[in-house]
């Protein structure tokens, strides 16, 4: 079976401050994962996408994000967070050799930025 | 990499009136998906568009209500029929270019439906 627990629903951090948002996935095949970011009243934009590759992932806007088979997770950070950052942040497994084109979406987690 | 454009962006309907909302891609592309996000929520899917065959359905929703077109490899819709106050939400459509499962997703804007 497959599935993705983001383990925080709201994250708070101060402008300048790093940031952890934490994603752990569970897939009977090797796992694709990415992480997408949702501003208000906009699409999902990708941030990065780890398949197979090098375990550390660099992405968009100073993300990065690294695949650690042995603890199951895909945690997603950045060194110092900037207002802008503030969205809804989902993290997607998909799950590669399935035989099915499947994305599994995490419940998100809503990043707060403060001044 | 695929630009998708939805429409209508959003729209106020009248409880059992139906709406369709059209997604165009710049670029064929292998996949394509429907989702509805409703408000504070994930995503949750709601079909593959298949390209020239019925659409494949998630678990709780059926062609009845949502269906869904794909004459081709850049172009979809969905319409929700019957429309009650419980539809109101944010439909997304979705696009892979790769062939297989590990491609990303591209996605639209979204429409956000309020059914009054």
């Amino acid at each position: 079976a497959q599935s993705v627990t983001q383990l925080d629903s709201h994250v708070s951090v101060s402008e300048g401050t790093p940031v952890l948002l934490r994603c752990n996935y569970s897939s009977s095949y090797s796992p694709s994962l990415f992480w997408y970011v949702q501003h208000p009243n906009k699409g999902l934009q990708l941030l990065l996408k780890y398949t197979s590759a090098a375990t550390l992932v660099k992405g968009i806007n100073g993300f990065e994000a690294e695949f650690k088979k042995s603890e199951t997770s895909f945690h997603l950070t950045k060194p110092s967070a900037h207002m802008s950052d503030a969205a809804e942040y989902f993290c997607v497994v998909s799950p590669r050799g399935a035989g099915t084109y499947k994305y599994i979406f995490g419940t998100g987690t809503r990043l707060k930025v403060l001044a | 990499s695929a630009v998708i454009s939805q429409k209508p962006s959003r729209d106020i309907c009248q409880r059992g009136t139906s709406l369709t909302i059209q997604c165009q891609v710049d670029s064929q592309v292998t996949m394509m998906f429907w989702y509805r996000q409703q408000p504070g929520q994930s995503l949750t899917l709601i079909a593959t568009a298949n390209q020239g065959s019925e659409a494949t359905y998630e678990s709780g929703f059926v062609i009845d209500k949502f269906p869904i077109s794909r004459p081709n490899l850049t172009f979809s819709t969905l319409t929700v029929s019957n429309m009650s106050p419980e539809d109101s939400s944010i439909y997304l459509c979705s696009a892979s270019s790769s062939g297989g499962n590990t491609g990303e997703l591209f996605f639209g804007e979204g429409s956000r439906l309020t059914v009054l």
